[in-house]
């Protein structure tokens, strides 16, 4: 089945603990993303990669790190997390090779940052 | 810039039409797409508009007009699973660069 999947769904963590979450697909696309939803904020990109070795501050970036040493994967690094960053993000990845293609998003990961 | 404007929340009932508008002011715009989200879950991809005009799937419509800035989404027919939030969302530069406006929360009522 062609997905995104994150990992954790949920995650509690206290100031300063660096975390990982994992975000992998399997449908081979070049562009991968992510986002952080907030309420009465919507959907903001973090960072986003065009393809291996290529990655971009979308429009939030600042405490966050990401790295795409292979197509399939894009994690999300936090080296020190503080309690502004609990939100709820996705991960999402597209082919993009056209207009009309659209992002496919993983089911969410669910930050708590004490 | 980019600025994407959609009303926050909005009522309707079970087996009208609801039209949910979205205005955008982006620079480099390509298309604009609407998703739809229902609660603790993951977007989904609804529709996409490049050219003006109506596009039609289903229960489903979406509309774009590029000179104004301005898109709405029809949902016709309408039914209690419709009740989600609905995303606007603007590509511009390459296609990759993708901003969401922050959503419209449709209720649907018996």
């Amino acid at each position: 089945e062609a997905q995104v999947t994150q990992n954790p769904r949920y995650l509690i963590t206290v100031t300063g603990k660096k975390l990982t979450v994992t975000c992998s697909q399997n449908m081979n696309h070049e562009y991968m993303s992510w986002y952080r939803q907030d309420p009465g904020l919507g959907l903001r990109q973090i960072y986003y990669s065009m393809n291996v070795e290529v990655t971009d501050k979308g429009d939030v970036p600042e405490g966050y790190k990401v790295s795409r040493k292979e197509k399939r994967n894009f994690p999300l690094i936090l080296e020190s997390p503080s309690p502004n960053q609990t939100s709820l993000y996705f991960c999402a990845s597209s082919p993009f090779d056209r207009g009309d293609s659209p992002l496919h998003f993983g089911n969410g990961t669910r930050l708590t940052v004490t | 810039g980019q600025n994407i404007d959609q009303p926050t929340e909005m009522t309707a009932t079970e087996g009208a039409i609801v039209q949910i508008n979205c205005t955008y002011q982006t620079s480099g715009f390509n298309g604009l797409f609407w998703y739809q989200q229902h609660a603790g879950e993951a977007p989904t991809f609804l529709s996409y508009n490049v050219l003006d005009g109506l596009e039609e799937k289903g229960r489903f419509s979406s509309f774009l007009s590029r000179s104004k800035g301005y898109s709405y989404l029809l949902l016709k027919e309408l039914q209690m699973k419709d009740s989600a939030s609905y995303l606007c969302a603007a590509s511009s530069g390459g296609y990759q660069k993708v901003t969401f406006g922050t959503g419209t929360k449709l209720q649907v009522i018996p």
